[in-house]
């Protein structure tokens, strides 16, 4: 199995700061790669796939990059309604597996 | 829009059994490959299981195959999880979700999430 291991597990940022998760998997898996964005009481919302991807409708301030084994998902400007929790997920075999989860709060 | 709807959630003891469903509408559900995901009270996500369009390859986590069955009805648009030998550790909110494409596709929609909760 891949597992996804995810840093860090949890930061505090302020609004207009750049922040950069990352996502470390145990083999390489090329470029299928994914990130969710979840809201307390609400599903997980797709953001990036294929580990560079914008999904429709996301904003441009989100962005992914990485191939391999390293994963990075970069937030450029923080904005209020960013404040939530993140994680990867891995589609390269199965089972598929997600990393830990960062949740992103407010400084 | 995509909808899904999740039902058939609740109470159960622990070794009994369950049967989730999900509803899909507005897209045309035997083109896509459908998940389960779940996720227990503060915890974080975990996929459960796979099946493609067709019905055929299925796919499981380790920690329920031999007591989860996935399947689907086409013609009524309806995703099904058969859940049995029921656990404590099964505890969770049930997403149904939709695939983009294949296996390695990503999941780009989700239902808000059914709760089912193994306790005596």
């Amino acid at each position: 199995d891949i597992q996804m291991t995810q840093s860090p597990s949890s930061l505090s940022a302020s609004l207009g700061d750049r922040v950069t998760i990352t996502c470390r998997a145990s083999q390489r898996m090329s470029t299928y790669l994914n990130w969710y964005q979840q809201k307390p009481g609400t599903a997980p919302k797709l953001l990036i796939y294929a580990a560079s991807t914008l999904q429709n409708g996301v904003p441009s301030r989100f962005s992914g990059s990485g191939s391999g084994t390293d994963f990075t998902l970069t937030i450029s400007s923080l904005d209020p309604e960013d404040f939530a929790t993140y994680y990867c997920q891995q589609t390269y075999s199965s089972p598929r597996t997600f990393g830990q989860g960062t949740k992103v709060e407010i400084k | 829009d995509v909808q899904l709807l999740e039902s058939g959630g609740g109470l159960v003891q622990p070794g009994g059994s369950l049967r989730l469903s999900c509803a899909a509408s507005e897209f045309t559900f035997s083109s896509y490959a459908m998940s389960w995901v779940r996720q227990a009270p503060g915890k974080g996500l975990e996929w459960v299981s796979t099946i493609s369009g067709t019905g055929s390859p299925t796919y499981y986590a380790d920690s329920v195959k031999g007591r989860f069955t996935i399947s689907r009805d086409n013609s009524r648009s309806t995703l099904f999880l058969q859940m049995n030998s029921l656990r404590a550790e099964d505890t969770a909110i049930y997403y149904c979700a939709r695939d983009a494409g294949a296996f390695t596709s990503p999941t780009d929609f989700w239902g808000q999430g059914t709760l089912v909760t193994v306790s005596s």
